[in-house]
């Protein structure tokens, strides 16, 4: 069984300051994990991914993820928030090649002038 | 490159009705999904395809729900009767294999009155 908890269903943050978005995930084998992004009436969007190999994750738009095993934890950041980050997000895993992808609740992340 | 298209975008059904979403994956992609998005909550698989045959439906509510992929392309998601609790945002995404990136389509929201 996979599960996933996103901590903090609203995160607000001025703009320019650091974004951090927790994401902890429990796994019988060694997972995926992923983080979306989702903007107001549209799809979700891949940020970036963890399959194997090094523990931090570059993604698009400046986000990044650190794999930490012994924390059970996937946490997204950015080291300086922008308007247009204001949006959902998702974080997400999988066991490892296939299976199906479990999601959590998600994180509305708005972002003050 | 085209993305994941989805239709209708919007629809509103009274309970008891009958309602089907359709999906046209991107070209290529053999791998198709169908997702369930309740309200403050995440996606949730309700069915996966592999060309044409069913991976998973594991959580899909058989005694209303029912999907098909004929031809190993579009794919279309029924419900039949709707009830209450099935509205929710049903997002289609579509990967070259299970292993793959997913891409989402805007999804289709539905209200049941």
């Amino acid at each position: 069984a996979q599960s996933v908890t996103q901590l903090g269903s609203h995160v607000s943050v001025s703009e320019g300051a650091l974004v951090l978005l927790r994401c902890n995930y429990s796994s019988s084998v060694p997972p995926y994990l992923f983080w979306y992004v989702q903007y107001p009436n549209q799809g979700l969007q891949l940020l970036l991914k963890y399959t194997t190999g090094a523990t931090l994750v570059k993604g698009i738009n400046g986000f990044e993820a650190e794999f930490k095993k012994s924390e059970t934890s996937f946490h997204l950041t950015k080291p300086s928030a922008h308007m247009s980050d204001a949006a959902e997000y998702f974080c997400a895993v999988r066991r490892a090649q296939a299976g199906k992808s479990t999601f959590g609740d998600g994180t509305t992340l708005t972002v003050k002038p | 490159e085209a993305g994941v298209a989805q239709s209708p975008r919007y629809k509103i059904i009274e309970k008891r009705q009958s309602v089907a979403f359709w999906c046209n994956p991107i070209s290529g992609h053999a791998t198709l999904y169908w997702y369930q998005q309740i309200l403050g909550q995440g996606p949730k698989l309700l069915i996966q395809f592999q060309n044409n045959g069913v991976v998973d439906d594991s959580q899909l509510p058989k005694d209303r729900f029912s999907a098909e992929r004929l031809k190993g392309v579009d794919s279309t998601l029924k419900i039949q009767p709707a009830k209450l609790e099935d509205s929710a945002v049903y997002l289609c995404a579509s990967s070259l294999g299970g292993s793959d990136t997913q891409y989402f389509g805007p999804g289709t929201r539905l209200t049941v009155l």
